[in-house]
């Protein structure tokens, strides 16, 4: 069965460094989605970047990264510069399509990563 | 604003109660999911619609049910309400509800169990 795991539960960084949130997947497809999503303290979740397993080119999006890497089913995301306005949960979450008949059985996601920028 | 509106923001009620929460999706959209996020389970997916049929069932508990109307609103019924049914609901729409298709989330119903 899928599975995301989000080994860092939080991270604490001072305002302007570098920070990486880790994403590692489990699944039976060979084809799949990745996504990131933002959960401010407002308590909404907001859509950062989709995914597809064939598409391993790394992508950024301003001060926003990431790193996919199907040799270890990685899937990171970087935030360089970091400022107070990133604070928040971040999650990470897969889709799978095959088995699911092309279709979405929901979303799997990781336990989220509680990400605090420091002024 | 990711298009998809849900009702109420907030509801507190009590134990053994049934409550209905409300789903807009976005413009265009046909199909709806629910989840579920508390504390002790994180995220969790609930229910698939899509144009009105039910597609996919996630850890729904049989207490729950939902359903999706000719103008594409959904409602998620929670009854025989329980202490650890408090949590954040949140409702997401996509296009079609095909796996790459992304989902975007309403704000979220925060219930509260008494």
């Amino acid at each position: 069965a899928q599975k995301v795991t989000q080994a860092q539960t939080e991270i604490s960084v001072v305002e302007k460094e570098d920070v990486t949130l880790d994403c590692v997947y489990e699944t039976r497809d060979t084809t799949y989605y990745l996504f990131w999503y933002k959960q401010p303290p407002s308590g909404e979740l907001v859509f950062l970047i989709r995914r597809n397993s064939f598409d391993e080119q790394n992508e950024i999006s301003g001060r926003y990264s990431w790193n996919f890497q199907k040799s270890t089913s990685s899937f990171n995301f970087t935030i360089t510069a970091s400022q107070v306005v990133d604070s928040a949960v971040y999650f990470c979450a897969l889709s799978e399509a095959v088995y699911s008949g092309g279709g979405a059985d929901g979303l799997t996601f990781g336990k989220g990563t509680h990400l605090i920028i420091q002024p | 604003d990711s298009g998809v509106t849900q009702t109420p923001k907030h509801l507190i009620t009590a134990t053994g109660q049934r409550v209905t929460l409300r789903c807009s999706p976005r413009s265009g959209d046909l199909s709806v999911y629910w989840y579920q996020q508390s504390l002790d389970q994180g995220l969790q997916f609930l229910i698939q619609y899509y144009n009105g049929e039910e597609r996919a069932k996630g850890n729904i508990l049989e207490r729950f049910s939902a359903q999706q109307f000719p103008d594409l609103h959904s409602e998620l019924n929670l009854s025989s309400l329980e202490l650890g049914d408090s949590a954040l609901y949140f409702c997401a729409s996509s296009r079609s509800g095909r796996a790459q298709e992304t989902q975007y989330f309403g704000p979220g119903t925060r219930l509260l169990v008494l």
